[in-house]
């Protein structure tokens, strides 16, 4: 059981580089979320789906695209990296009714 | 619209003294659920306790218990004999109604001192 799996762990972008973040969860849970945790900011969402086939976007969906074609996979798409989006990113799964929430270990990814 | 805060940036305590870490929270739901989450070092998010809206018991776990105020809207956190482990980053979170998401605090980062 590996729990909720991101990946890659670490990653350098240039400005304008695009890429995915993966997640994927062995749970069966239905509720997948993207959190991104900055200096004195806490983690903040940006995009969650409920379902297969169903998203929704966060606090700060801007410059990242999510899709949900499966119950276990929900990656995160980077269009054109910005130094913004410099940030650590943590992916998090629940089955509905739950009082738990399952975190990934995180991708820190940098922008240069 | 949920809001978590947390108005201690950071907190100093020694090891064996209990700590408090405070949280209050904004909704206009009347079912929510209430979390705190430790984050050391390494960077994972590691959950330690959960108080439900309509809990009337403070949720305890271990060395940990939640002091649930709900006419004040406050979940503080409570760490009994503190152990240098416990130097850490700590979030207080709320689940939205539907259970989907979370909403986090800034954080309180505590340093344990021998």
């Amino acid at each position: 059981n590996a729990g909720v799996t991101q990946t890659p762990k670490f990653q350098v972008l240039k400005t304008g580089q695009s890429m995915t973040l993966q997640c994927a969860q062995d749970m069966n849970h239905e509720y997948m979320s993207w959190y991104r945790q900055d200096p004195g900011m806490g983690l903040r969402l940006i995009h969650y789906s409920v379902g297969a086939g169903i998203t929704d976007q966060g606090e700060v969906p801007n410059g990242y695209n999510v899709s949900r074609s499966t119950t276990e996979d929900f990656p995160l798409r980077l269009l054109s990296a910005a130094p913004s989006q410099t940030s650590v990113y943590f992916c998090a799964s629940s089955y509905a009714g739950a009082d738990g929430y399952t975190f990934g270990s995180g991708t820190r990814l940098t922008v240069v | 619209a949920q809001k978590i805060t947390q108005t201690q940036p950071g907190m100093f305590v020694q090891e064996k003294e209990a700590v408090t870490l405070d949280c209050t929270y904004d909704t206009s739901d009347q079912s929510y659920g209430l979390f705190w989450y430790k984050q050391p070092s390494s960077g994972e998010m590691i959950f330690l306790i959960y108080q439900g809206s309509y809990d009337e018991q403070n949720a305890t776990e271990g060395r940990y218990s939640l002091n649930f105020q709900k006419a004040r809207k406050s979940a503080n956190l409570v760490i009994s004999a503190s152990q240098l482990g416990d130097s850490a980053m700590y979030f207080c979170a709320m689940r939205d109604a539907g259970y989907s998401t979370l909403t986090f605090g800034k954080g309180t980062m505590l340093l344990v001192s021998p």
